[in-house]
């Protein structure tokens, strides 16, 4: 298993702009989590996912973020529009059970300019 | 919220001397993880320790669990430049739907 894939790994945008991260779970996994890690505030959950359903948005930080998993196989998380305190290393994580073991993506690092 | 708070938030040590790591939560768990993040790149699980067992071992990763005083230490043996990175506690406290609670994480140096 190529294990839990993120797209884009480094991703520039200006502020205003809509931004789209990727994410693709390791197959079989039911549980996907996206997490924000920043200097200032260390890793924050954002939602958690399980069998494609939203369960916890809570960490959401505002409206202008969302997310989605259309398919076991596929999330994405959208902030628009965004702004440049949404810098931050983005994560995804997927797990075959929610208190087990985690499975880290390699992360998108995201500047908002 | 931040959950587990480690302990020191960086730590440099030489090459075969032993590190170790505290990490401290609030509220009751299911289990309690370590992970280790080197710069630039995801997290990775090092070892799990559930809430009614005290300790456990992993190679040179030996990790420990008080619940009555709500803390956990990780100690690295014969340390490594290899190991140098970030480590962290996550929590699971079971109830809800929440998912695992990071901490802020310790930075170890290991100085060849």
């Amino acid at each position: 298993d190529a294990g839990v894939i993120q797209s884009p790994r480094h991703e520039v945008t200006e502020m205003g702009q809509e931004v789209t991260l990727r994410c693709k779970p390791i197959s079989g996994h039911n549980s996907l989590f996206w997490y924000r890690q920043t200097m200032m505030r260390g890793l924050e959950l954002l939602i958690y996912f399980n069998n494609n359903v939203p369960i916890d948005d809570s960490g959401m930080p505002e409206d202008r973020f969302s997310a989605k998993m259309p398919n076991a196989s596929f999330s994405t998380l959208k902030i628009q529009p965004s702004e440049p305190r949404d810098s931050a290393v983005y994560f995804c994580a997927s797990s075959s059970d929610r208190g087990k073991v985690y499975t880290f993506g390699s992360g998108t690092r995201l500047t908002v300019v | 919220s931040q959950q587990g708070e480690e302990d020191p938030q960086a730590l440099s040590i030489q090459e075969g001397e032993n590190a170790t790591m505290n990490c401290s939560y609030k509220t009751s768990i299911n289990n309690l993880q370590w992970y280790r993040q080197n710069s630039g790149r995801g997290l990775v699980h090092l070892i799990l320790i559930r809430s009614n067992e005290r300790e456990k071992h992993s190679g040179r990763l030996r990790v420990t669990l008080d619940t009555s005083k709500k803390s956990s230490s990780l100690l690295i043996t014969a340390s490594r430049a290899a190991d140098t990175a970030s480590y962290f506690c996550a929590t699971d406290s079971g109830g809800g739907a929440d998912g695992l609670t990071f901490g802020k994480g310790t930075h170890l140096i290991i100085q060849p």
